[in-house]
């Protein structure tokens, strides 16, 4: 399969832990993008990566959430001292130009 | 106000019929995507936009780029096209030419198809 992988695909924590997780693209793909979904809602904008270069970060993402793509291929996103408002659906999309394409999300949930 | 509004925000219908999805944008774009996703979280992409009509298979997609609208269209529904489709926009062009990348997104419209 060479669509976009996402690890885990769920996560159970309690308040207060540190989770990370992690985004595989599509090989040929250089740009990288994380969207946070809540229940009922759209998806929302948290971060891009064009390679290895951060170039965009919502407002969404508070000191406690941090993304790395160190060479250029997967991602991870890690949110310390876990809230509960941190429960969500965390997706991950890859794209070359325009198109995204979407792996199929970690789904977090704090206690 | 949203930047992206889609309308109706749930739909049902009656499996074969003809089924219209609306969205609106406030702001200018580079493409519109119709997305769909299914229960569980995976997002597949339908159609991106700029201009005109795509068509695929039973979907329809249109945009109206001087009235920032744009409709997806599913003729002879199927209970299999029972998901929650989403509407996002791509903002702007940099000096390259792509677009900026990231997506902002419709609240959704949960479609059911019953048979």
């Amino acid at each position: 399969d060479t669509g976009v992988s996402q690890d885990p695909r769920h996560k159970i924590t309690k308040r207060g832990q540190n989770v990370t997780f992690r985004c595989d693209p599509i090989s040929e793909h250089n740009r990288l993008y994380w969207y946070r979904q809540t229940l009922g809602q759209g998806p929302e904008f948290l971060t891009y990566f064009q390679n290895e270069a951060q170039l965009e970060k919502s407002r969404l993402l508070s000191d406690r959430f941090s993304a790395e793509r160190p060479k250029g291929s997967f991602s991870t996103l890690e949110i310390q001292r876990t809230e509960q408002g941190d429960s969500a659906m965390y997706l991950c999309a890859s794209s070359h130009r325009d198109e995204q394409f979407f792996g199929p999300g970690t789904r977090l949930t704090v206690l | 106000k949203n930047e992206v509004e889609q309308s109706p925000q749930n739909l049902t219908a009656q499996e074969g019929e003809f089924i219209t999805i609306n969205c609106s944008y406030s702001v200018g774009i580079s493409a519109l995507h119709w997305l769909q996703q299914h229960p569980g979280g995976g997002i597949v992409s339908l159609f991106m936009l700029s201009s005109g009509k795509k068509k695929h298979g039973r979907l329809i997609a249109t945009i109206n780029i001087q009235e920032k609208h744009s409709s997806l269209h599913i003729t002879a529904s199927h209970p299999r096209d029972s998901a929650v489709y989403i509407c996002a926009v791509s903002l702007g062009k940099n000096a390259g030419g792509t677009s900026y990348g990231k997506l902002t997104f419709g609240q959704g419209t949960i479609l059911t198809v019953h048979p």
